[in-house]
């Protein structure tokens, strides 16, 4: 069956440093979902990308679709406290990776 | 709007047990799932519905059933609880899209955390 994978699993940063986290797909998707999911909470919709070699960005994040519809990556530049919680990619709404967990350490 | 609400939201059930997860959204969204999330598993899809009176397995239906009588409701049904289904559960629905390169982003519950003993 489908599987996403997503790397890496735990990611501890120093705050102001970059964070990214990448998704992989075994099969060719139509789109990615990319959630965050705060301690405690659930996961809540960021951004959804479509096309081949799309990028989007929301303020300090950037968000890539690859080329060949198959991975993704999550770019946080210069990290900040309210940015800790556990990411998603989502491939076609139903194939959810298994996440990675960002520690921000002050 | 109320959005996605999940009763309850702690549960302690013994091996054998039978419990409902109730989950109910007041937002007209035809599709509705539940997930459940375990440490380094992610989020792992359990049954799902397109809309009323329609449901369909996910990647690990064994020991649950659902059903969906109402677009508003999607109980998620345990009928002999086992410890390996202890888990954090999640609702989530959304609106079904007619393009088949969008889908319409999840709402999700505030989850249930069940523990089987």
């Amino acid at each position: 069956g489908q599987q996403v994978m997503q790397i890496p699993q735990y990611q501890h940063v120093q705050e102001g440093e970059d964070f990214t986290t990448y998704c992989n797909s075994s099969t060719t998707l139509s789109n990615i979902q990319w959630y965050k999911q705060r301690p405690g909470g659930h996961p809540v919709f960021l951004i959804q990308l479509v096309k081949s070699g799309e990028v989007k960005k929301q303020k300090r994040l950037t968000f890539q679709f690859g080329e060949a519809k198959k991975n993704s990556s999550l770019h946080i530049t210069a990290t900040q406290t309210t940015d800790v919680g556990t990411y998603f990619c989502a491939g076609d709404q139903f194939y959810f990776g298994t996440g990675t967990s960002l520690t921000v350490i002050p | 709007n109320a959005g996605v609400t999940q009763t309850p939201k702690f549960q302690v059930l013994k091996t054998g047990q039978s419990m409902t997860l109730q989950c109910a959204q007041d937002m007209n969204h035809e599709y509705m799932s539940w997930y459940r999330q375990d440490p380094g598993m992610g989020l792992r899809l359990i049954h799902y519905s397109v809309g009323a009176g329609i449901t369909d397995q996910g990647e690990v239906p064994n020991g649950y059933n659902v059903s969906r009588s109402t677009t508003e409701d999607f109980p998620l049904r345990l009928l002999s609880a086992a410890p390996s289904q202890t888990s954090v559960y999640f609702c989530a629905s959304s609106y079904l899209t007619a393009s088949s390169s969008y889908n319409s982003p999840l709402h999700f519950g505030n989850g249930t955390r069940l523990t089987v003993t």
